[in-house]
């Protein structure tokens, strides 16, 4: 069955980068689109880019110059990376894959805190 | 990017009783809407894609409707465990934006 989980650092300090993992099983990153989504603590849930089926990416407008989202085919893995984390970018970061439309399957989420 | 306003914020109600939550698109998303649910600690889950269908699994209480620019969830007959907060997300330019939720409390 589909299955996404996410995997990371937990403690990330101000200003340093954010590296995630999301490692998929269930089906291929060739064949599906892979998407991140964040969500501040308490507060509501933002898309912030996706990698295609194709290799192609696509990020949200307010993310796009610190965020870069990459992926290894051959471990069904997709790598997301931040920089120039700031203690409002704290909160839970999940990976999800579409079905007929919208998010079907998701990671159970990782919550990523910055703090000095 | 298409901005989604979704409301009320908040709504509290009874068991038993039938809910609606609305969702305001800034332009035409062409029934491109999907509505989840999500209990703290968890997940979202999907519970209606393309505006109106219901994704496997997901009660018939469930219903989504809507075109154009303005598209509601409704409950029927509210159970406890519906006790949780819904967001409204639009996929239609591959920009992919959510409302900002409504937290559901039983009355």
């Amino acid at each position: 069955q589909v299955q996404l989980t996410e995997s990371g650092p937990g403690l990330v300090h101000p200003s340093e980068t954010l590296s995630l993992t999301c490692t998929v099983s269930g089906f291929s990153l060739t064949g599906y689109s892979v998407y991140w989504v964040r969500q501040p603590s308490g507060k509501g849930l933002e898309w912030m880019g996706r990698m295609r089926y194709n290799g192609d990416t696509s990020y949200n407008s307010a993310l796009k110059s610190r965020l870069s989202i990459s992926r290894d085919t051959s471990k069904n893995q997709v790598f997301l990376k931040m920089n120039s984390l700031q203690t409002d970018d704290t909160g839970t970061y999940y990976c999800t894959r579409a079905r007929t439309g919208g998010f079907a399957y998701w990671g159970q989420g990782t919550l990523v805190t910055v703090s000095s | 990017d298409i901005r989604m306003t979704q409301s009320p914020a908040s709504l509290s109600a009874s068991l038993g009783e039938t809910v609606n939550i609305e969702c305001l698109a800034s332009e035409d998303i062409y029934s491109d809407l999907a509505w989840y649910q999500q209990k703290p600690g968890k997940s979202p889950q999907l519970l209606i894609y393309n505006a109106n269908s219901l994704q496997n699994g997901v009660p018939s209480r469930f219903s989504g409707s809507g075109s154009g620019t303005q598209y509601s969830l409704k409950i029927n007959s509210l159970q406890s465990e519906d006790v949780a907060t819904y967001f409204c997300q639009q996929y239609n330019n591959y920009l992919w934006t959510f409302g900002g939720g409504t937290k559901l409390e039983l009355k």
